[in-house]
């Protein structure tokens, strides 16, 4: 089975910290995504990654940057967090080729709470 | 992006068939229909996808509108377990990324 695994489940951060929210897949999938998941908005995505080290903006990655230097580890940073941040984030990936592309596989969630 | 309209919510009793629609009139000819669902306190799971045909598996099945502008969801016989938020995404061909919309939020009456 695929496992995509986030570091926390539950996460409270202060207004101006920087926050580090890893993820982790054992399927050797060349695909990860990051989303914000807010209620009445659906998930939103924020940044993605198609390789090592490479990285594409989602629709709000404003406040966001992403690191990806091992295939199996995508990476969401919050430079500074501000309340407006406060999310459940949620981490996929995906194969790149095949026939179920574009199915995705998610982790569990972060629940981030910034005061 | 091409965009999907779904309703906000749904009831369905359990053991009956649940059909959830969802319109994408702006679909191009090499956009995947695709559907995953939400259960509580969990990420999203994959539940289906198709192209132009009408696709079966062991969760549900995908009915697609000969002019593609619309599908539809059906499970079969709604348990409880079923009870989750359901989203209709489109992907283009040669993209991996999925734009999700706010889902329908199928409640299961017993």
């Amino acid at each position: 089975d695929v496992k995509v695994t986030q570091s926390s489940r539950y996460l409270v951060k202060r207004t101006g910290e920087k926050v580090f929210l890893e993820c982790v897949q054992d399927m050797d999938h060349e695909n990860m995504f990051w989303y914000r998941q807010d209620p009445g908005l659906g998930l939103r995505l924020i940044y993605f990654s198609y390789d090592v080290k490479m990285k594409e903006k989602g629709d709000i990655p404003e406040g966001y940057s992403v690191s990806r230097e091992k295939k199996e580890r995508f990476s969401l940073i919050l430079e500074s967090a501000s309340t407006n941040q406060t999310s459940m984030y949620l981490c996929a990936s995906s194969s790149g080729a095949g026939g179920k592309r574009g199915e995705q596989y998610f982790g569990p969630g972060t629940r981030l709470t910034v005061t | 992006d091409a965009k999907t309209t779904q309703p906000n919510s749904m009831e369905s009793n359990e053991e009956e068939p649940v059909h959830l629609p969802c319109n994408h009139s702006t679909i191009s000819g090499t956009d995947y229909i695709h559907w995953y669902r939400q259960l509580p306190s969990q990420g999203p799971e994959y539940v289906i996808h198709g192209l132009t045909s009408n696709v079966n598996n062991r969760m549900a099945s995908l009915a697609i509108a000969e002019d593609r502008k619309s599908s539809t969801l059906i499970l079969h016989r709604a348990t409880l377990r079923d009870a989750a938020v359901y989203y209709c995404i489109l992907r283009a061909y040669n993209n991996n990324d999925m734009r999700f919309g706010a889902g329908t939020r199928l409640t299961v009456k017993p």
